[in-house]
């Protein structure tokens, strides 16, 4: 079936520092790929998304790219903040929505 | 945006009782609603898909007695742990999709966590 893998944290920056959080997927199909982001105590929120291979997802400073031939989905951020501390995880969907276990990210000062 | 609540966010019980989670959405109509559960560092594992007014369909090695799922109404549903065990302590997470949207219009709700002694 369907799985997401992605690098275990927790991953620990200093403000400014370049991002990169892995993300690797195995699916049947051709999935959609996901990036959601969720905040202490708050629900999972889409940060961003590709439906296609090539395709660049970006928000907030945060990008990936759909890499078919790696089976990748990488996010990135140039420069982070501590309000991006928060718990990633990468997602696909065929026809539900598989997810990664999650990264935590903590940005200090 | 959506906003998808739960309640309660944090719940001790005892072993051998039954908790109701609520889920809902607040400011749209969510003809499907998904519950999930989290081990700690563990990915969101689908329990089950509900849709408004119809039977819940779960997933492969989820207790469908064990974890009821009602969705009465297009903005709440509620998933009831029956004779709840210590291995039930988990994280629930629900989430709630309008009727055209795509996986991506896939609002999530806070958690609620379940402590089973």
């Amino acid at each position: 079936g369907d799985s997401v893998t992605q690098m275990e944290g927790p991953v620990t920056l200093s403000e400014e520092a370049f991002l990169t959080i892995n993300c690797t997927y195995t699916a049947t199909g051709y999935p959609s790929l996901f990036w959601y982001v969720q905040y202490p105590g708050e629900g999972l929120q889409l940060l961003l998304k590709a439906t296609k291979a090539d395709d660049k997802g970006s928000n907030k400073g945060f990008e990936a790219t759909y890499r078919k031939e790696t089976t990748s989905f990488h996010l990135e951020k140039g420069s982070v903040q501590v309000s991006d501390s928060a718990v990633y995880f990468c997602a696909l969907t065929d026809s539900t929505l598989t997810f990664g276990k999650g990264t935590m990210l903590l940005v200090s000062p | 945006g959506a906003v998808v609540s739960q309640h309660p966010s944090r719940v001790i019980c005892k072993s051998g009782t039954s908790v109701k989670i609520e889920c809902r959405s607040l400011d749209f109509q969510a003809t499907t609603m998904f519950w999930y559960r989290q081990f700690p560092k563990q990915s969101l594992m689908l329990m089950a898909t509900s849709n408004e007014g119809s039977k819940a369909t779960y997933e492969q090695g989820v207790e469908k007695d064990k974890f009821l799922i009602n969705h009465a109404s297009l903005t709440l549903s509620t998933l009831t742990v029956t004779s709840a065990h210590p291995e039930d302590s988990s994280f629930y997470i629900c989430s709630a999709r309008t009727g055209t949207g795509g996986q991506d219009t896939q609002y999530f709700g806070p958690g609620t966590r379940l402590t089973v002694l």
